[in-house]
C-alpha cells in the first residue's frame, strides 16, 4: 500500500466548476500538507501549505486537512483555463516529502 | 519569491557518459534536494543536502552522487550514464525544518 493515494483522475469540468481534489494516507507521523500545481513540461508550483486540520483560503483555493481521517482535499472555485494542470499532494515528516500520484484537470472554455 | 533555477531545460548525453546538472537558488535555503520524476512512479528523492557539503541518500541513490560546495548550488552527477536514468530531474530547496520545497522547472535528460 501506498503512503499516499490520490484521485487519480483525469477530471474535465467547464469553465466556473468548483473542482475538488482528494488524497489519504497511512502515515499518522504526517506533520505538513502541500498541494503542488505542475504545468506541462515546468517544475512543481506550491500553492498551499498548512500543518493544522481544518480549513485554509487563498484566493480560489481552499486546503482541507483531517487529520483523524487521514484525508486531505483541495477546492477551486470559479475554475478558470489557466487552473488546467497536474495537482499534485505532499506530506512530509522531518525532510521527506512523499507526494501522490497526481491528478489531472482540464477546465473547459 | 524563491528562485530555483535549473542549468538546463533539456539535456541529450550517451551511455557512459559521466553527466553533471546543476541547480541554483537564491534564497539562502538550507537544505536543497535532487529528484526524478517518471510516468507512473511519480516524484522519487535521489539525494538532499542539510548543509553545505552535507548529503544524504534519498531513496534511489544508486549511480548517481551529488556535490554541495556553497551553499546556493547542489550538483547532482551521474557518474555513467544508463538509458535507465533517462528521466525529468527536479532539484528543490527549503529554508529549513518544517518548511515547504520550492522546486525548479527541471532539466529533461535523455540518456541514448
Amino acid at each position: 500500500q501506498k503512503e499516499v493515494e490520490q484521485d487519480p483522475g483525469p477530471l474535465s469540468v467547464p469553465e466556473g466548476a468548483i473542482v475538488s481534489l482528494n488524497c489519504t494516507y497511512s502515515n499518522s507521523a504526517f506533520q505538513y500538507f502541500m498541494w503542488y500545481r505542475q504545468y506541462s513540461r515546468k517544475g512543481p508550483e506550491l500553492l498551499m501549505y498548512t500543518y493544522s486540520s481544518g480549513n485554509k483560503e487563498d484566493g480560489r483555493f481552499t486546503a482541507q486537512v483531517d487529520k483523524s481521517s487521514k484525508y486531505i482535499s483541495l477546492f477551486i472555485r470559479d475554475s478558470q483555463p489557466s487552473d488546467s494542470a497536474t495537482y499534485l499532494c505532499a506530506m512530509s515528516v522531518d525532510y521527506k516529502l512523499s507526494f501522490g500520484a497526481g491528478t489531472t484537470v482540464t477546465v473547459r472554455a | 519569491d524563491v528562485k530555483v533555477t535549473q542549468s538546463s531545460r533539456y539535456l541529450v548525453k550517451r551511455t557512459g557518459e559521466k553527466v553533471f546538472l546543476e541547480c541554483v537558488q537564491d534564497m539562502d535555503h538550507e537544505n536543497m534536494f535532487w529528484y526524478r520524476q517518471d510516468p507512473g512512479l511519480g516524484l522519487r528523492l535521489i539525494y538532499f543536502s542539510y548543509d553545505v557539503k552535507m548529503k544524504e541518500k534519498g531513496d534511489i541513490p544508486e549511480g548517481y552522487s551529488v556535490s554541495r560546495e556553497k551553499k546556493e548550488r547542489f550538483s547532482l552527477i551521474l557518474e555513467s550514464a544508463s538509458t535507465s536514468q533517462t528521466s525529468m530531474y527536479l532539484c528543490a530547496s527549503r529554508l529549513g525544518s518544517n518548511q515547504p520545497q520550492h522546486f525548479g522547472d527541471g532539466t529533461r535528460l535523455s540518456i541514448l
